[in-house]
């Protein structure tokens, strides 16, 4: 079952522009991440926001998350033809959950014209 | 270097054949998963397994098996009773507890011939 879901599908942008992408999903999260794909590559984790934070950085990334909406946004500053790639949300079991399993979104494929 | 790594990168299987796809890890992780990836559907979870010896059942399981008899190895095999096997695979690993972000592997692309 899918969980997150990411808009817009696909984003295109010129170098330098900023990116920002969306995710919501329907229930109740410990933690909400993000990642990153290369094509025909395996993801990389990029940041993790807990759901009692509201806003993370790390490095040109800018992450927020509103519980009571159910949705989180992920933007890229500054961005680079290298930033081009799909970009997933995942999100982590309600608070109490036993596991770390994820539920992974469908993406948002952004691609960065030089 | 610590990481996650899967073999192989391409995998053919005839119809009828059961095949394993390989997960190795050496960052000392307890948890492992294997998801499966096809084109505008995103990943979806085939089985997972918390510690060693133990493994649960994903939201696609049906036509998929797997072991854990080593910490550092998670095999996937594909079964002829799954119909629809071609796709993109991809295997995963983290620390047990509910904070920790996930290291993948490069993937194996599983074709049906």
């Amino acid at each position: 079952s899918q969980q997150g879901e990411e808009d817009p599908q696909a984003l295109s942008i010129q170098e330098g522009e900023n990116a920002t992408m969306n995710c919501s999903y329907k229930t109740s999260i410990n933690n909400l991440q993000w990642y990153r794909q290369n094509s025909g590559r395996g993801l990389v984790h990029l940041i993790l926001i807990r759901s009692n934070e509201r806003e993370k950085h790390s490095g040109r990334l800018r992450v927020t998350l509103d519980t009571s909406k159910k949705s989180s946004s992920l933007l890229i500053t500054a961005s680079r033809a290298a930033d081009t790639a799909s970009y997933f949300c995942a999100t982590g079991p309600p608070y109490g959950g036993a596991t770390n399993k994820l539920i992974f979104g469908t993406g948002t494929l952004l691609a960065v014209q030089p | 270097d610590g990481g996650i790594t899967q073999s192989p990168k391409y995998l053919f299987r005839k119809e009828g054949q059961n095949v394993t796809l390989s997960c190795e890890q050496n960052l000392n992780h307890d948890a492992m998963y294997w998801y499966r990836q096809d084109p505008g559907q995103g990943l979806r979870l085939i089985y997972y397994s918390q510690i060693v010896n133990d493994f649960q059942k994903g939201d696609i399981a049906e036509g998929y098996s797997v072991s854990r008899e080593k910490k550092e190895s998670f095999p996937l095999t594909v079964t002829s009773a799954q119909k629809n096997p071609t796709a993109f695979y991809l295997c995963a690993s983290s620390n047990s507890g509910r904070n920790y972000g996930y290291t993948f592997g490069s993937g194996t692309r599983l074709t049906v011939v």
